[in-house]
């Protein structure tokens, strides 16, 4: 079975501190992703990697970084946690495929005080 | 501006009614994706309409894919409680060479017994 394990379900962190979430999957997929959700706005791509050590900018990256060392293994950084930056933090994986079925963890809300 | 707008944002009924729910676009896909997003949980998908103009049932459900390929419909006969959810369209994105997806802001659906 397809998992996509987010290491944190909540965390909360203060105002400038560094955030580590990660994401790992177990499907080989050459595609990862982070998102973040919000009421009223949806799904925005922060990250993206479609291979070991390569990484795309999606739409939101300001304030975001992310490692990927490992196929199986995707990272996204706060380096300085800012309160706007309180949401719920989705990793997915693909393969890469237009038009294939991306994979999600369960999320992680994140709350910065 | 939003890619794949969806309508409508909030939808709340009755055990047994039925439902359309809308994801239309100025742009033509590829293909098309329904996932559906329950309370605390990360997307899962349901469907995949590839074809314009075609037409997947899952059960109760019913995915029609326009024959422009630039919109798509969800059709639910008598919801029930567990059809609950926040519903999102999505499609290819970047060119989607790679597997990323651009999704909708979703129809959040409440069926009350």
């Amino acid at each position: 079975d397809v998992k996509v394990t987010q290491s944190s379900r909540y965390l909360v962190k203060r105002t400038g501190e560094k955030v580590f979430l990660e994401c790992v999957q177990d499907m080989d997929h050459e595609n990862m992703f982070w998102y973040r959700q919000d009421p009223g706005l949806g799904l925005r791509l922060i990250y993206f990697s479609y291979d070991v050590k390569m990484k795309e900018k999606g739409d939101i990256p300001e304030g975001y970084s992310v490692s990927r060392e490992k196929k199986e293994r995707f990272s996204l950084i706060l380096e300085s946690a800012s309160t706007n930056q309180t949401s719920m933090y989705l990793c997915a994986s693909s393969l890469v495929r237009p038009g294939n079925t991306i994979y999600f963890g369960e999320g992680s809300w994140l709350t910065v005080v | 501006t939003q890619l794949l707008e969806q309508s409508p944002q909030f939808l709340s009924i009755q055990e047994g009614e039925n439902l359309t729910v809308y994801c239309n676009s100025s742009s033509v896909f590829s293909s098309l994706q329904w996932y559906r997003q329950e309370p605390g949980e990360g997307p899962v998908l349901l469907v995949t309409v590839v074809t314009g103009g075609e037409v997947k049932k899952l059960k109760r459900l019913t995915f029609q894919f326009g024959d422009a390929r630039k919109d798509s419909s969800l059709h639910i006969t008598a919801a029930q409680p567990g059809d609950t959810g926040l519903y999102l369209c999505a499609g290819p994105w970047g060119g989607g060479s790679q597997g990323n997806l651009i999704f909708g802001k979703g129809t959040k659906l409440s069926v009350k017994p």
